[in-house]
């Protein structure tokens, strides 16, 4: 069974740009997070999105946005980009709501911003 | 709100001899606490949870923690470290309301010597 995917693993842009990351859920998963892990951070949460809607995110401002299509794939779109976006965005996927079903990550994608 | 710290950022150890990486919370309930690992360009791998019940909790890759409620506590230990047991480990803690509300800390860096 494939775990969860994202593309692109690794992506350049430039200050100003925008910028869209891809994530696929584990098969039967519905819940999607994003996260941001900077250097020396830790991760940050994002967003969560759940059965197509968003539930919640976190305090990144309003340029950090996504969706979640009907399959429970999501995107996560970044613009305006600044030099501090630059980070790994992780995306993990659960198969319920409880907090004793496993949160699975993707190996992320290193986004560097010049 | 709830908080992690982990107080070592960067720890190195021999092959062979055993391991306690250290990871401290605060908040004010029974919280749920968490272990990550993550190996270069991959995401996180939970090694072992807690949410109630016995305070040791063993998890996958030979590793335990144990939950100290006076020490506001759940540090991870191995007690004969690998080579392949190199990466980087993050505590993380949660509460009721979902895993979204999971606070990480910023992660130790683990360096396994011959």
């Amino acid at each position: 069974e494939a775990g969860v995917t994202q593309s692109p693993t690794h992506l350049i842009k430039t200050r100003g740009q925008q910028v869209t990351l891809r994530c696929s859920p584990i098969s039967g998963h519905t819940s999607v997070y994003w996260y941001q892990q900077a250097l020396g951070l830790g991760l940050q949460f994002l967003l969560w999105y759940d059965e197509g809607e968003e539930r919640n995110r976190g305090n990144f401002p309003p340029r950090f946005s996504g969706r979640q299509f009907p399959n429970y794939s999501s995107e996560l779109n970044v613009n305006a980009l600044e030099l501090e976006d630059s980070a790994l965005y992780l995306c993990a996927s659960k198969g319920g709501r409880m907090m004793n079903t496993e949160a699975f990550f993707g190996q992320g994608t290193r986004l560097t911003v010049v | 709100a709830q908080s992690v710290t982990q107080p070592d950022i960067h720890i190195t150890v021999s092959e062979g001899a055993s391991l306690e990486l250290r990871c401290n919370y605060s908040y004010g309930a029974t919280p749920y606490l968490f272990w990550y690992v993550q190996s270069p360009g991959q995401g996180l791998q939970l090694l072992l949870k807690y949410f109630s019940g016995d305070t040791l909790v063993q998890g996958i890759k030979g590793f335990e923690a144990e939950f100290k409620r006076s020490q506001s506590s759940f540090n991870l230990r191995k007690p004969s470290v690998h080579w392949s047991d190199a990466a980087e480990y993050f505590c993380a803690v949660g509460r009721p309301g979902g895993y979204q509300k999971v606070t990480f800390g910023t992660g130790t860096k683990l360096q396994v010597i011959p």
